[in-house]
């Protein structure tokens, strides 16, 4: 079965911190995806990857950066966390065709 | 920039019953594809039904099924024989087949309850 995974179903964390959420995916796909999802406003594209080291912004990039060493692992940084980040974070990966994978959402606060 | 709008935040059914999910999108493409997703409570993200645009008939999985009006930007889901297992956030999302990594555009997504 396909897989995507990530590190923390729950995360706490306080202003100004810098926080990593890793994203792990065992299908060899090329694709990875950083999406925020907010009540009303559904899910919006943070960051995408569809190589290793490389990387694109979505819509909604700014106070985030990513990084793709490996294939298989993207994560999503916040340099310094801010209470207006305070969201559910979804991975995704796809492989050439059409299905996005999802891993099951990291939600996070920030206090 | 493509936008995706579902005006409905909740909707409601008896089970047994049909219910039916409204999204209509903005985009100046002809060829695309439009999806509906599943989040049940697991958060885990599920591809219900999927529709190309340049197909004139509409997409069915058992019990789902959609209504896509290409003119008027439409694209509902139809859950027929409702159960409490369809119980979800659904969203709707929309792509457009060559725009780099062809990232999703999503809408706001409708909240399903299921009356038993």
């Amino acid at each position: 079965d396909v897989k995507v995974t990530q590190s923390s179903r729950y995360l706490v964390k306080r202003t100004g911190e810098k926080v990593f959420l890793e994203c792990v995916q065992d299908m060899d796909h090329e694709n990875m995806f950083w999406y925020r999802q907010d009540p009303g406003l559904g899910l919006r594209l943070i960051y995408f990857s569809y190589d290793v080291k490389m990387k694109e912004k979505g819509d909604i990039p700014e106070g985030y950066s990513v990084s793709r060493e490996k294939k298989e692992r993207f994560s999503l940084i916040l340099e310094s966390a801010s209470t207006n980040q305070t969201s559910m974070y979804l991975c995704a990966s796809r492989p050439g065709g059409e299905k996005l994978f999802f891993g099951s959402g990291t939600q996070l606060s920030v206090l | 920039a493509q936008t995706v709008t579902q005006s409905q935040p909740e909707m409601s059914v008896q089970e047994a019953e049909t219910v039916t999910l409204s999204c209509t999108y903005d985009t100046s493409e002809s060829d695309y594809y439009l999806f509906w997703y599943k989040q049940p409570p697991s958060r885990q993200m599920i591809l219900v039904i999927r529709q190309e645009a340049y197909k004139q008939q509409n997409a069915t999985e058992n019990r789902f099924s959609v209504n896509f009006q290409k003119a008027a930007k439409s694209f509902s889901l139809k859950i027929s024989d409702s159960q409490l297992g369809d119980a979800a956030m659904y969203f709707c999302a929309y792509r457009a087949p060559l725009q780099g990594a062809q990232k999703l555009v999503f809408g706001q997504g409708t909240r399903l309850t299921i009356n038993p």
